[in-house]
């Protein structure tokens, strides 16, 4: 059992550089969501999709773009990326909406020098 | 003011010593508070859903429990594999959306 794969686990960049965080799910979810979660904070909310072609921000949405093309995917990207982008990122899905429990992939750790 | 807050931020437990971990929200409209497990290196795993006051749900040394306000988490004779993080998120609507905040969780450590 598969559930939430997020690529890469640990990623180092220089400031201004871009990349993207995948995330791939096989459960057949509706709802995918982006958190960060930073020392001494909640998991916050980035972006979520409530299905293919369907995405909004949420929470912390500046310097990140999203996009679902597949019910499968749901990747994060930075734009430009800055030394306040240094964070521990989840992706996370449940079946249909926020009111059902969320499956969490195991996070990518990015370090922005 | 923090929307949903957990208290205390760590404890620290002997092998065999209940207690309970406490999430109070502000938030009107509530439509489900979650508890999650989340491990060193790991991402948060669910435990329970609450929906609405008086509810409680089990599940081995684990017992969740829900007021108006604030939701406890029970332990029961812990022991060392229950040491991690728990995670309380509080779901509610506002402004015709729906909205989910997680708390800032509380470390448990219990030692053997």
């Amino acid at each position: 059992n598969a559930g939430v794969t997020q690529t890469p686990k640990f990623q180092v960049l220089k400031t201004g550089q871009s990349m993207t965080l995948q995330c791939a799910q096989d459960m057949n979810h509706e709802y995918m969501s982006w958190y960060r979660q930073d020392p001494g904070m909640g998991l916050r909310l980035i972006h979520y999709s409530v299905g293919a072609g369907i995405t909004d921000q949420g929470e912390v949405p500046n310097g990140y773009n999203v996009s679902r093309s597949t019910t499968e995917d749901f990747p994060l990207r930075l734009l430009s990326a800055a030394p306040s982008q240094t964070s521990v990122y989840f992706c996370a899905s449940s079946p249909r909406d926020l009111n059902q429990p969320q499956h969490f992939g195991d996070g990518t750790r990015l370090s922005i020098l | 003011e923090d929307q949903v807050t957990q208290s205390p931020e760590a404890l620290r437990l002997q092998e065999g010593e209940s207690s309970s971990l406490n999430c109070s929200y502000t938030v009107s409209g509530l439509r489900g508070l979650f508890w999650y497990r989340q491990d060193p290196g790991k991402g948060p795993e669910f435990l329970f859903t609450l929906y609405s006051a008086g509810e409680e749900k089990e599940k081995e040394r684990l017992k969740a429990t829900l007021t108006k306000k604030e939701s406890f988490l029970h332990i029961t004779a812990p022991k060392p594999e229950d040491s991690a993080t728990y995670l309380c998120a509080v779901q509610w609507e506002w402004g015709g959306s729906e909205k989910l905040v997680f708390g800032k969780g509380t470390k448990l450590t219990v030692n053997p």
